[in-house]
C-alpha cells in the first residue's frame, strides 16, 4: 500500500529536551511538507522540500529543524528553542500531477 | 498576504439537508483548490479539488469556483451524521504553496 506515515502517535516532551518525529511515504513523490496545527486554528507550514538535499523554511520555523537525505524520508526535529511545542503535527507530501498534498496521520506533541 | 478565509462555525444541519460551507481567498494568483475533511484527532482527507470556474460534482459533493469573486464553496446533499467533521478550504499559489484556511465545524444531527 501507498502512503504517508508518521511516528511515533504520541510524543511526550521534557523541557529542554529535543525531540524527533518520523515522516516516511513510499508515494515516489519529491515535495514533503511539515504543518503544525493547534486547537480550533488551521495548518500553518513549518518547512518544506521540494527535493532531496533542499529544504525551506515556511512560516513558523523558528525553534524546529530538518533534513532530507532521503526522498522517502523528511524528520522534523522539534528543539527546545519552541517554548510552546504542544501540537498537532502533520506531514504531507505532494502529488506533483494533482497539485494536491496527501497528509500522515499526524503526530500529537505534549510537554511534561 | 496570502490568506484563506472560512467561517469557522460551527454549523448544524439536520440529517437529509444540504450543507453549504463557503471559503474566500486574497491572492488572484491562486490556481488550485481544495476541500479536506478532517475528523477530530485526525488528519486531513482530500475530498474534492477544483481548477477552473464552475462547479464539480462527486457524488454528494459539489465544489464551485468562482475566481472573478475569489470565492470556493462546498456543497454537501443529502448530509449524514458521519458528514459531522471539520472542513478546510485550501488554496495553492505556485505549486509548492499552499494555504489553508482554519476550518468550518458541520454537525449533522440526526
Amino acid at each position: 500500500d501507498g502512503g504517508i506515515t508518521q511516528s511515533p502517535k504520541y510524543l511526550f516532551r521534557k523541557e529542554g529536551q529535543n525531540v524527533t518525529l518520523s515522516c516516511e511515504q513510499n508515494l515516489n513523490h519529491d515535495a514533503m511538507y511539515w504543518y503544525r496545527q493547534d486547537p480550533g486554528q488551521g495548518l500553518r507550514l513549518i518547512y518544506y522540500s521540494q527535493i532531496v538535499n533542499d529544504f525551506q523554511k515556511g512560516d513558523i520555523a523558528e525553534g524546529y529543524s530538518v533534513s532530507r537525505e532521503k526522498k522517502e524520508s523528511f524528520p522534523l526535529t522539534v528543539t527546545s528553542a519552541q517554548k510552546n511545542p504542544t501540537a498537532f503535527y502533520l506531514c504531507a507530501s505532494r502529488d506533483p500531477t494533482r497539485e494536491t498534498q496527501y497528509f500522515g496521520p499526524g503526530t500529537r506533541l505534549l510537554v511534561l | 498576504q496570502k490568506e484563506v478565509e472560512q467561517n469557522s462555525g460551527p454549523l448544524s444541519v439536520p440529517e437529509g439537508a444540504i450543507a453549504s460551507l463557503n471559503c474566500t481567498y486574497s491572492d488572484r494568483g491562486s490556481q488550485s483548490f481544495f476541500w479536506y475533511r478532517q475528523y477530530s484527532g485526525k488528519s486531513p482527507e482530500l475530498i474534492m479539488s477544483i481548477y477552473s470556474n464552475g462547479d464539480k460534482e462527486d457524488g454528494r459533493f459539489t465544489a464551485q469556483l468562482n475566481k472573478a469573486s475569489q470565492y470556493v464553496s462546498l456543497l454537501i446533499r443529502d448530509s449524514q451524521p458521519s458528514d459531522s467533521a471539520t472542513y478546510l478550504c485550501a488554496a495553492t499559489y505556485n505549486n509548492n504553496d499552499m494555504r489553508f484556511g482554519a476550518g468550518t465545524r458541520l454537525t449533522v444531527k440526526p
